[in-house]
């Protein structure tokens, strides 16, 4: 079963609204990581936080870490039309091999201008 | 900017023959995998390598195979390609062997088996 799972699946905004996605995992994580993937393209890495942050920005991006909670958000603020796409969150494990990313099944984001 | 470039963005190919996945990357990573992805099962991971000549199994290995002769390039191949294979197949590299470190993808190559 997937480590992470992103919640909603599907969620549509008009443009300039913030767009909320959320990630659950089941394990200890060593850091977890939010990607965007263009309709038929390869993924872009946008942000990493590691599991001691509870908060990272980068530009009108937003993500939260609950380690407790085993969950993470993603915020897009002042969401444009370009924001369409699929975001994935991917979390590398605490224990053992760290070495590769786990994946989510993805929220797909349509901003409506 | 690190650029992973898969060589086929579309590949059309018969049931039962050979298929060569070529992925090369120009910023001297250490690490490489590759992906598959499928609409409702997210990314799954095929296989991965840390080095040259190195090579692990992922999650979904059976009826593919790798290699990693060289540093910047990692192929991917399918024996004996079976409809089932038909997807997207995602490349992706990273620096070192460190799990603080995201990856970078390529395009990705759609491929059909028919």
């Amino acid at each position: 079963s997937q480590q992470g799972e992103e919640d909603p699946q599907a969620l549509s905004i008009q443009e300039g609204e913030n767009a909320t996605m959320n990630c659950s995992y089941k394990t200890s994580i060593n850091n977890l990581q939010w990607y965007r993937q263009n309709s038929g393209r390869g993924l872009v890495h946008l942000i990493l936080i590691r599991s001691n942050e509870r908060e990272k920005h980068s530009g009108r991006l937003r993500v939260t870490l609950d380690t407790s909670k085993k969950s993470s958000s993603l915020l897009i603020t002042a969401s444009r039309a370009a924001d369409t796409a699929s975001y994935f969150c991917a979390t590398a494990l605490a224990s053992g091999s760290a070495r590769q990313l786990t994946f989510g099944s993805g929220t797909q984001l349509t901003v409506l201008p | 900017d690190v650029k992973v470039t898969q060589s086929s963005r579309y590949l059309v190919k018969r049931t039962g023959e050979k298929v060569f996945l070529e992925c090369v990357q120009d910023m001297d990573h250490e690490n490489m995998f590759w992906y598959r992805q499928d609409p409702g099962l997210g990314l799954r991971l095929i296989y991965f390598s840390y080095d040259v000549k190195m090579k692990e199994k992922g999650d979904i290995p059976e009826g593919y195979s790798v290699s990693r002769e060289k540093k910047e390039r990692f192929s991917l191949i399918l024996e004996s390609a079976s409809t089932n294979q038909t997807s997207m197949y995602l490349c992706a590299s990273r620096v070192q062997e460190l799990a603080s470190y995201g990856y970078t993808f390529g395009s990705g190559t759609r491929l059909t088996v028919v």
